[in-house]
């Protein structure tokens, strides 16, 4: 089962605009991670936020992290046509047999020129 | 950094066949990994987690029978698709826990499976 709904599941945006994304998730967190997916391709970490944090910066990426509402944002500014991909969330949830990471349900970003 | 090699990056097979990927640590021993699956358009599911020298643990819902975990040493597991079937087809991608590693989480480029 997904840990995380992220809105919108599509995004289509013009270069040079922003473009976030939000996740919700259910259960408490020690940390929340973005990671972007090119089509048929692995997975890159983006950025990770702990849950005693509410802000963090890394180049054209702004994370927020509202612990109290169970959500999170992604905003990639100044979007490029390389931007183009999937962007997930994921939480390391702890069960049985380990720390295990699930992800959110995605959102697909197309940037155009 | 920390290296994740997942072999085969294609494959295809016949219906009824069995094919098996490997997920291989490079540079740090992996107690712990992880295998997901994902269909076109869609998230990564969890489909288990494999422990080293010991069964694996599956999430609800997957078969433990078709799909065959292996973990015989830190730094290979694999995932062996038994009996495939054209529904079996998707992207199979591993991960590996990594505590040298800001995230965590170490992932494979993963396998495109298709069965014919």
């Amino acid at each position: 089962s997904q840990q995380g709904e992220e809105d919108p599941q599509a995004l289509s945006i013009q270069e040079g605009e922003n473009a976030t994304m939000n996740c919700s998730y259910k259960t408490s967190i020690n940390n929340l991670q973005w990671y972007r997916q090119n089509s048929g391709r692995g997975l890159v970490h983006l950025i990770l936020i702990r849950s005693n944090e509410r802000e963090k910066h890394s180049g054209r990426l702004r994370v927020t992290l509202d612990t109290s509402k169970k959500s999170s944002s992604l905003l990639i500014t100044a979007s490029r046509a390389a931007d183009t991909a999937s962007y997930f969330c994921a939480t390391p949830l702890w069960r049985g047999g380990g720390n295990k990471l699930t992800f959110g349900t995605g959102t697909q970003l197309k940037v155009e020129l | 950094g920390a290296v994740v090699s997942q072999h085969p990056s294609r494959v295809i097979c016949k219906s009824g066949t069995s094919v098996k990927i490997e997920c291989r640590s490079l540079d740090f021993q992996a107690t712990t990994m992880f295998w997901y699956r994902q269909f076109p358009k869609q998230s990564l599911m969890l489909m288990a987690t494999s422990n080293e020298g010991s069964k694996a643990t599956y999430e609800q819902g997957v078969e433990k029978d078709k799909f065959l975990i292996n973990h015989a040493s830190l730094t290979l597991s694999t995932l062996t698709v038994t009996s495939a079937h054209p529904e079996d087809s998707s992207f199979y991608i591993c991960s590996a826990w990594d505590r040298g590693n800001i995230y965590g989480y170490t992932f494979g480029s993963g396998t495109r499976l298709t069965v014919v």
